[in-house]
């Protein structure tokens, strides 16, 4: 079975840290574009970043952008995003997702984990 | 502010039609073409629904429908069931190799 889970989710004080995992299973990941998507409760889905499949190429969005970095690991088939100075705006469930490139869709989606910036 | 916009919530009734649309307010969308659509219930994670405008995956009924007029794009619900009732999502690629989602749009089945 197709699958993606994620973990690392925590209550963190502003400007903490916090790495996210993202662990796939039923395929390799490193034949796909892997994306990080969050959402604030009750609010929509905003894009955050992706690595291309070859992990060549990393886009972050405008809100994230030298603060959080998108890493894979191969040998543990899992896909991380390490959060720095994170921000009370960070607070949010986030998703990792896979890109299928011939529909231009994320078709795969994990089931999220919960991040809380808080004091 | 997002680069595509959504009516935050549209309603029907059990057997009718709704169309959600999703019009793009950025000369950086990359393609109309690419617009895909998600489903979210209460509680969980997006499912995808529609890829390239019009195409559905393995599993989704036919009830789901999308169209595309320059650029807005649209997401038809036909013969509305109580459990259609969610937000849903649309999504297209930016040229500058990020993706932009759009408000979404709260589903109520009455």
């Amino acid at each position: 079975e197709v699958q993606l889970v994620e973990s690392g989710g925590a209550v963190v004080q502003p400007g903490g840290s916090l790495r996210l995992s993202c662990a796939a299973s039923g395929f390799t990941l490193g034949d796909y574009t892997m994306h990080w998507v969050r959402q604030v409760p009750g609010k929509g889905l905003q894009w955050a970043s992706l690595v291309t499949w070859d992990g060549f190429s990393r886009y972050y969005a405008d809100s994230v952008k030298g603060r959080f970095t998108i890493s894979r690991d191969s040998s543990k088939n899992s896909l991380y995003l390490h959060m720095n100075s994170l921000t009370t705006d960070d607070t949010a469930v986030y998703y990792c997702a896979r890109e299928n490139a011939n529909w231009d869709a994320f078709d795969v989606w994990g089931q999220g984990t919960m991040v809380t910036v808080s004091s | 502010q997002s680069a595509l916009t959504q009516p935050p919530s549209v309603s029907g009734s059990p057997g009718q039609s709704v169309t959600i649309s999703c019009t793009g307010t950025s000369r950086d969308i990359d393609s109309y073409n690419r617009v895909s659509w998600y489903q979210q219930p209460p509680g969980t994670a997006p499912k995808l629904i529609l890829y390239e405008v019009n195409n559905r995956p393995s599993g989704v009924p036919d009830r789901f429908s999308g169209s595309k007029s320059g650029n807005t794009a649209s997401l038809t619900i036909s013969g509305l069931q109580v459990e259609d009732e969610a937000d849903y999502y649309c999504t297209l690629y930016t040229t500058r190799s990020t993706w932009v989602f759009g408000g979404g749009t709260h589903l109520t089945v009455l």
